[in-house]
């Protein structure tokens, strides 16, 4: 059981936004404002799109925002596009020194 | 630009060791700002971060506990690469593996991934 929880899926038609949730249910994430979110096309490797809860790397569309209340971390796409189908996934550092992921979250454009 | 090149064997034998290279070009495997880690993918564990190498004053070596009597990451200097090693596998570890640039504590730069499958 992963130490962060996503819903398995989310759903949006084009223009509208959405946002996926991340939950941490261990006490070792919770406190942490180390968060990221990670996008993935089918074969490929996941790519860097939220960083420290809200930090966009360079190239990453505004489209793309996070925040965190409490205990749940959230990733909004504003503006969905076809190209956002994919799968996205949550990540936090933990006071192991070590890191964990959500189960991801597969989202499809309508 | 930072890149990262896999290389390795698809396929090993149960009880033997898997190892993968990762070959870096645009950084530094003796960067003491950044670290370089090895995160799995399967659809039974999902995404699994299973340790990574960093030089600070020092090189340390963090691994998740769940693999940590079977895993080395190490660090070549001479070649700018870091390799994984996986000892005594089973089918369990078999997966798709990357390794990974860590920066600002998310992993920013991914290899194109291995599948590696553990089978006799």
């Amino acid at each position: 059981q992963s130490a962060l929880t996503q819903p398995a899926s989310v759903s949006g038609s084009p223009g509208q936004s959405i946002t996926i949730s991340c939950t941490a249910t261990s006490s070792d994430v919770g406190g942490y404002n180390y968060v990221s979110w990670y996008q993935q096309n089918p074969g490929k490797a996941p790519k860097l799109m939220i960083y420290e809860v809200s930090n966009r790397p360079s190239g990453v569309s505004n489209r793309f925002s996070g925040s965190k209340s409490g205990n749940t971390a959230s990733l909004s796409i504003s503006g969905l596009q076809a190209e956002d189908e994919a799968d996205y996934y949550c990540s936090s550092y933990t006071t192991s020194n070590t890191w964990v992921f959500g189960g991801g979250t597969k989202l499809t454009v309508l | 630009q930072v890149q990262l090149q896999q290389s390795g064997p698809g396929l090993v034998r149960p009880s033997q060791t898997l190892s993968l290279t990762c070959a870096i070009s645009g950084d530094s495997v003796s960067s003491n700002s950044v670290a370089w880690n090895w995160i799995r993918q399967s659809p039974s564990r999902g995404l699994e971060w299973l340790g990574r190498t960093y030089r600070r004053s020092t090189w340390y070596n963090p691994y998740v506990v769940s693999v940590e009597s079977r895993i080395t990451i190490d660090p070549d200097t001479s070649k700018n690469q870091f390799s994984l090693h996986l000892n005594s596998v089973t089918p369990e570890d078999t997966a798709v593996y990357y390794c990974t640039r860590g920066q600002f504590t998310a992993f920013d730069v991914w290899g194109q991934g291995t599948m590696v499958t553990v089978s006799s």
